[in-house]
């Protein structure tokens, strides 16, 4: 069992829709992370949040918008996505302040997103 | 070039074998990630380290600063160890650099 929950699972959605993928940890981590993942590729960072602020964005496009709402919770709004989008997106947590990555990583089971 | 290196990429062995997988890597790091991700998705944080050798049950890490090259190792392997093991490095003040990872299958 993993100490990051990630809803929904699996996704599937037009390149009209809005929909919130959703991360929620209580081990009291204060830094948590959204990466993208193709398949046979490892995980491509896209956020980093930092006690609730937005301290990394790796470039990503605005049709991806993340909110911190409270130190558990890490939402990741998605608009107006591409076919290409489609992957395996994780959240991931961890004592670290800052982006500094010396703690280890706890991450979720990945929300499997499809876009047609 | 990449960053970070591992072999083999893929590995399949028999059950009860002792297993390797390398890791090499050309930067200068604070610590050297080992994870492990099964088909459904999930990645688990195996190890964590900057110096020397872990264990923790069946797996052993090792890591050589001065030759930039870590090892993960898996006793009386399982299949239930089949999953695709990903070395991550990181430095100060900067990003997770993954490596490719290796995919593991062990066959009973």
């Amino acid at each position: 069992d993993t100490e990051v929950t990630q809803t929904p699972k699996h996704l599937v959605m037009g390149m009209t829709n809005k929909k919130s993928l959703k991360c929620e940890q209580h081990m009291g981590h204060r830094a948590m992370y959204w990466y993208k993942q193709k398949a046979k590729k490892p995980p491509e960072l896209m956020f980093v949040y930092s006690y609730e602020k937005l301290s990394i964005n790796e470039s990503v496009p605005s049709r991806f918008s993340p909110e911190c709402p409270n130190s558990s919770l890490l939402n990741l709004h998605l608009h107006a996505l591409q076919p290409e989008d489609s992957a395996l997106y994780l959240c991931a947590s961890s004592h670290s302040k800052g982006a500094s990555y010396n703690s280890p990583l706890h991450f979720g089971n990945g929300t499997r997103l499809t876009v047609t | 070039k990449n960053e970070v290196e591992q072999s083999p990429q893929n590995l399949t062995a028999q059950e009860g074998e002792f297993i390797t997988i390398n890791c090499s890597y050309s930067v200068g790091i604070s610590a050297l990630h080992w994870l492990q991700q099964h088909p459904g998705g999930g990645i688990v944080s195996l190890f964590m380290l900057s110096s020397g050798k872990k264990k923790h049950g069946r797996l052993i890490a090792t890591i050589n600063i001065q030759e930039k090259h870590s090892s993960l190792h898996i006793t009386a392997s399982h299949p239930r160890d089949s999953a695709v093991y990903i070395c991550a490095v990181s430095s100060s003040g900067s990003r997770l650099t993954f490596g490719e990872g290796t995919q593991l299958t062990v066959n009973p």
